[in-house]
């Protein structure tokens, strides 16, 4: 069954420094999704990317976010400058138009 | 914006029991989601319901869009049933099908 991968499954990152995570959706899918979980927390929307571009973001999706799909087939989240807060699980989601989701399995976001 | 409720928040259940996790929305929907989410973290989608019920294996979801409040069953639980369920509600119009999530039920089963 195809999967939606997400890499690096664990990063820790300093405080101030950017960092990349990295999702491979569902080749055929049309609309991709990040969503983050706070250890304890609901999982929450932070964007929508549909036709190259992005179709909705959350008011946590603030300038020090963005998201890219330079080839096609990776879409990545970039977080500038990260903070304490920005700890969490980062989950990436695609899904082909009117069916379910696809889930990644996480990438676990540990700035220190 | 929708608010999702679930609950029970948490269910200590012995093996073999039937279980009902609730879920209950305040606006109207496009679909319902039931998500399981494992002590690693990782989210697999079991049901996307729009209307009446799904089932699958030991699973039964149920939705009543006129009551706002969805329903989800294990029947003969197992102790692998044991994670978090989340139901998560979707709208097409406006929002590119984005979810909203309950905060979810942790369910246990004991052998």
């Amino acid at each position: 069954e195809p999967e939606v991968t997400q890499t690096p499954s664990h990063q820790v990152t300093q405080m101030g420094q950017e960092v990349i995570l990295r999702c491979v959706p569902i080749s055929n899918h049309l609309y991709f999704y990040w969503y983050r979980q706070i250890l304890g927390q609901k999982v929450e929307f932070l964007v929508s990317f549909y036709n190259n571009e992005i179709s909705e973001k959350s008011e946590i999706f603030d300038d020090q976010f963005s998201v890219e799909r330079p080839d096609g087939s990776n879409f990545t989240l970039k977080i500038r400058s990260t903070k304490l807060e920005d700890s969490a699980m980062y989950f990436c989601a695609s899904r082909p138009g009117s069916y379910g989701y696809t889930f990644g399995s996480g990438t676990r976001l540990t700035v220190v | 914006k929708n608010e999702v409720e679930q609950s029970p928040q948490n269910l200590t259940a012995q093996e073999g029991e039937f279980i009902t996790i609730n879920c209950s929305y305040s606006v109207g929907i496009s679909a319902l989601h039931w998500l399981q989410q494992h002590p690693g973290g990782g989210i697999v989608s079991l049901f996307m319901l729009s209307s009446g019920k799904k089932k699958h294996g030991r699973l039964i979801a149920t939705i009543n869009i006129q009551e706002k409040h969805s329903s989800l069953h294990i029947t003969a639980s197992h102790p692998r049933d044991s994670a978090v369920y989340i139901c998560a509600t979707m709208n097409y119009g406006g929002s590119q099908g984005n979810l909203i999530f309950g905060k979810g039920t942790k369910l246990s089963v004991k052998p």
